[in-house]
């Protein structure tokens, strides 16, 4: 059973295009992240929700916009993707503090 | 703010050799936690141990080790008898338990060593 799932797993676009990565967990946990990955790969994170509230807002561009249907789920949409944008972005949870954050696969966005 | 520094970013060393990880971090919080990840070619995050800061306790699993050094802020990671397969980017964490309620097990991540072993 996958813990922690992301789709798609590779996305090429266009600049200017608006595209969403989805993440679901069946861990049962209460908190979720995404974190990036560039092409140094430096991995940073830029959200976190806990019990589908938003925690942690990285200063990230609001381009970017995560959203949390239910504690399982945490998509992360993003407006007007920039070639900057090109990078991993993984997806993670985690049930209590101390335990370490559980990876999803990561999604290779790539813009054009 | 809680910072983690690696300050090797890329190793190489020739099978059977032993090497070591450095990882050095900072943090107001008496209450943290330490972590190291591995990512292989492939490029998922692979979970390798965890550290509580109450727990100076050395460990060892297998051909890996860890020494966790509070007095130097240090966390170092040792590879006995390296293989190819242990050819990955290995990253160094932080998670504070209480930066202010708001931390939620949000890990800070150091830059990441690349280790390369070479047959």
């Amino acid at each position: 059973d996958t813990a922690v799932s992301q789709t798609p797993k590779y996305l090429v676009t266009q600049m200017g295009n608006d595209k969403s990565i989805k993440c679901e967990q069946n861990l049962g946990h209460d908190t979720m992240y995404w974190y990036k990955q560039d092409s140094k790969k430096f991995l940073k994170i830029m959200f976190s929700y806990n019990n589908k509230e938003l925690i942690i807002n990285e200063t990230v561009p609001n381009r970017f916009s995560p959203k949390s249907p239910d504690k399982a789920h945490l998509n992360l949409h993003i407006n007007s993707l920039e070639l900057g944008d090109s990078a991993v972005y993984f997806c993670a949870s985690s049930q209590e503090m101390g335990r370490g954050n559980y990876f999803g696969p990561g999604t290779r966005l790539l813009v054009l | 703010a809680q910072k983690v520094t690696q300050a090797q970013t890329e190793i190489s060393v020739v099978e059977k050799e032993d090497v070591t990880l450095d990882c050095v971090y900072e943090t107001r919080d008496t209450t943290y936690y330490l972590f190291w990840y591995k990512q292989p070619p492939s490029g998922e995050l692979v979970f390798l141990i965890r550290r509580n800061s109450f727990d100076e306790q050395n460990e060892i699993s297998g051909r890996y080790s860890w020494n966790f050094q509070k007095s130097t802020s240090s966390f170092n990671f040792t590879i006995t008898a390296s293989q190819v397969v242990d050819s990955a980017v290995y990253f160094c964490a932080l998670s504070e338990a209480n930066a202010g309620g708001t931390s939620y097990g949000k890990l800070t991540f150091g830059q990441g060593t690349i280790l390369t072993v070479h047959p």
